[in-house]
């Protein structure tokens, strides 16, 4: 079965710096998902990726996905407190209308 | 504004009891999806339904149910056979017509507490 994996499980960065979030798969990738989540609350769908060498952004907020559709990253540039949250990545199982989930990253922004 | 409600947002239970989860969208998707979510350990699918009046089990489908007698509602029963069923859950959206790959839209989550 296709899995995900995420890394770091946690990180704590001081405000202003970059990070970078990764996300693994054990299968080629069809559909990538970037979501944020606060605690207790919905997911907030971020980006989608489809194509080997894709890479898309929206604001400070960068996600691409390595040419093999295995890989994909995340990356905050200048980090801001509103930027703490929990970050999922999902994906397409191919072939069905069903969707997978990494176990997330858990990011905080220290002031 | 289109998009997914759930309530109630806190619910909780007695042992022995059940419980329904209410799910209603109104952007027109075609399939909709209840996850469960535990510390450390993402989001896992309990059902889905890719159309009106059929619904297929996900990884932890057992002392849970579901009906899709409407296009824009899922309501998830909790019953007394789920061991465990303290936890946040999920419900989620997505149309399954146009673009081959499509995002899934979440409500705001229920958090269930068994007492």
């Amino acid at each position: 079965s296709q899995e995900l994996e995420q890394s770091p499980q946690s990180l704590i960065v001081q405000e202003g710096k970059n990070l970078t979030i990764n996300c693994t798969s054990s299968k080629t990738l069809y559909g990538l998902y970037w979501y944020k989540q606060k605690y207790g609350e919905g997911l907030i769908f971020l980006m989608m990726l489809q194509k080997g060498g894709e890479e898309k952004s929206h604001e400070k907020i960068t996600a691409k996905l390595d040419e093999k559709k295995q890989q994909s990253s995340l990356h905050i540039t200048a980090s801001q407190p509103s930027h703490a949250g929990i970050y999922l990545c999902g994906a397409d199982i191919a072939g069905t209308y069903k969707y997978i989930f990494g176990t997330g990253t858990r990011l905080k922004v220290l002031a | 504004d289109g998009g997914i409600t759930q309530s109630p947002k806190y619910l909780f239970r007695k042992e022995g009891q059940n419980v329904t989860l209410s799910c209603e969208q109104n952007l027109n998707h075609d399939a909709m999806y209840w996850y469960r979510q535990d510390p450390g350990q993402g989001l896992r699918l309990i059902y889905y339904s890719q159309i009106v009046n059929d619904f297929q089990k996900g990884d932890i489908a057992e002392g849970y149910s579901v009906s899709r007698e409407k296009k824009e509602s899922f309501p998830l029963t909790v019953t007394s056979a789920q061991k465990n069923p303290t936890a946040f859950y999920l419900c989620a959206s997505t149309s399954v017509s146009g673009t081959e790959y499509n995002e899934q839209f979440f409500g705001p989550g229920t958090r269930l507490t068994v007492l």
